[in-house]
């Protein structure tokens, strides 16, 4: 396996469910991001952890919750979610936290 | 704040045409500039980075960018566009924050080709 994987690739969920996103990189890579994609918005960074360490949260519901055991796995941990969370997620990786970023081919959420 | 702007929302061409798609950043420092592509479906591939030194980038499937930093200005060309290009394409920018760099991407731009 090679690049940055994320599982599931599709997710359908009630608003009561718990479940959670996983994203791996088989980069070398030290710095890893959510991103959200909902339709006729641009990108939004949701979080980024840097040598395992959060070093942004972008205003983030807590509903969404975010661990990065290792520099290699990231996760997000979801929680009573609303259907207005439907949307792609997307996870990145990056060497360092200045340089560019790769990303995997993301999660379809969808919040019914 | 930080911005980018892609004034284009979808843009057709046909195939062998050459293509040109705008970008626009708003950022008071010296820029890392990025460009993405997004087939469907799919995350997000590099295509091009500027980072520093030559204003003319080369990227991967034929694609180069030119920095102009009079005009904020990082447009994507490809002088002979295939039907295999058609995706969506995500010019970005890296602004510095306490934590390192993150990206600001712009609302991406839909290219169609016509045969």
């Amino acid at each position: 396996e090679t690049g940055v994987t994320q599982t599931p690739r599709h997710l359908v969920m009630g608003m009561t469910n718990k479940k959670s996103l996983k994203c791996e990189q088989h980069l070398g890579h030290n710095a890893m991001y959510w991103y959200k994609q909902s339709a006729k918005k641009p990108l939004e960074l949701m979080f980024v952890y840097n040598f395992k360490e959060q070093t942004e949260n972008n205003s983030v519901p807590s509903r969404f919750s975010p661990e990065c055991p290792n520099s290699s796995h990231l996760f997000l941990h979801l929680h009573t979610l609303q259907p207005e969370d439907s949307a792609l997620y997307l996870c990145a990786s990056s060497r360092g936290i200045d340089t560019e970023q790769y990303f995997g081919p993301g999660t379809r959420l969808t919040v019914t | 704040a930080q911005s980018v702007t892609q004034p284009d929302i979808h843009i057709t061409v046909s195939e062998g045409a050459s293509l040109e798609l705008r970008c626009n950043y708003s950022y008071g420092a010296t820029p890392y500039l990025f460009w993405y592509v997004q087939s469907p479906g799919q995350g997000l591939q590099l295509l091009l980075k500027y980072f520093s030194g030559d204003t003319l980038v080369q990227g991967i499937k034929g694609f180069e960018a030119e920095f102009k930093r009079s005009q904020s200005s990082f447009n994507l060309r490809k002088p002979s566009v295939h039907w295999s290009d058609a995706a969506e394409y995500f010019c970005a920018v890296g602004v510095l924050y306490s934590g390192g760099n993150k990206l600001v991407f712009g609302a991406g731009t839909i290219l169609r080709v016509k045969s």
